[in-house]
């Protein structure tokens, strides 16, 4: 699925770095999504953006932190994570808020 | 969003049909219904959406009945490749909402050959 990207697809970082993850989308969509997804355990939604704005945060710790300079390109800036925060991290996008949501191959981050 | 209630885990061999049924007894008016599919570590992907009575594409279908308290997703002739976990979503995702979509555990469907 090339409509959504995301980069890096594998991250390793220790408990005191500082990294970023990169979405962009080339579907022409105006929402976009990040989404958590640990081992046996359901998706969970984080954030959402509509518009550039944020409409949404489903109670995730400061130590996450969006950003989303247009509609295309969404980022979520990473510090001082917790073991625990090793998780498979999805982004999403879709037209307004619709639920025909297209996601992106994720990106399988490790804390060490 | 109401909340839905699917089977676990489903079995099936090649060339069959499955059908995997979902319960939502308290699906709102305004509520569409929809199906993802995902494959391990990969993105869930837009199966298909529907409000009532049956949709169709090239993928699937989907059966809503009159009550909208249950639906049934479809699969014709399964292959190896159908094995993922497919998962019923329910909630006003028409557009102009939030788009906060709720997943849950979702059906592990294994196609044997």
């Amino acid at each position: 699925e090339t409509g959504v990207t995301q980069t890096p697809r594998h991250l390793v970082m220790g408990m005191t770095n500082k990294k970023s993850l990169k979405c962009e989308q080339h579907l022409g969509h105006n929402a976009m999504y990040w989404y958590k997804q640990s081992a046996k355990k359901p998706l969970e939604l984080m954030f959402v953006y509509n518009f550039k704005e944020q409409t949404e945060n489903n109670s995730v710790p400061s130590r996450f932190s969006p950003e989303c300079p247009n509609s295309s390109h969404l980022f979520l800036h990473l510090h001082t994570l917790q073991p625990e925060d090793s998780a498979l991290y999805l982004c999403a996008s879709s037209r307004d808020g619709s639920y025909e949501q297209y996601f992106g191959p994720g990106t399988r981050l490790t804390v060490t | 969003l109401a909340k839905t209630t699917q089977p676990i885990s489903m079995d099936s061999y090649e060339g069959q049909e499955v059908n995997i049924t979902c319960s939502h007894n308290n699906i709102a008016t305004n509520d569409y219904i929809t199906w993802y599919q995902q494959f391990p570590s990969q993105g869930p992907r837009f199966i298909i959406q529907g409000y009532k009575t049956k949709v169709t594409n090239e993928v699937a279908s989907l059966f809503i009945p009159a009550d909208r308290k249950s639906s049934t997703l479809s699969l014709p002739r399964v292959s190896l490749s159908d094995t993922a976990v497919y998962y019923c979503l329910v909630g006003d995702g028409g557009g102009g909402s939030q788009g906060n979509l709720i997943f849950g555990k979702g059906t592990k469907l294994s196609v044997k050959p």
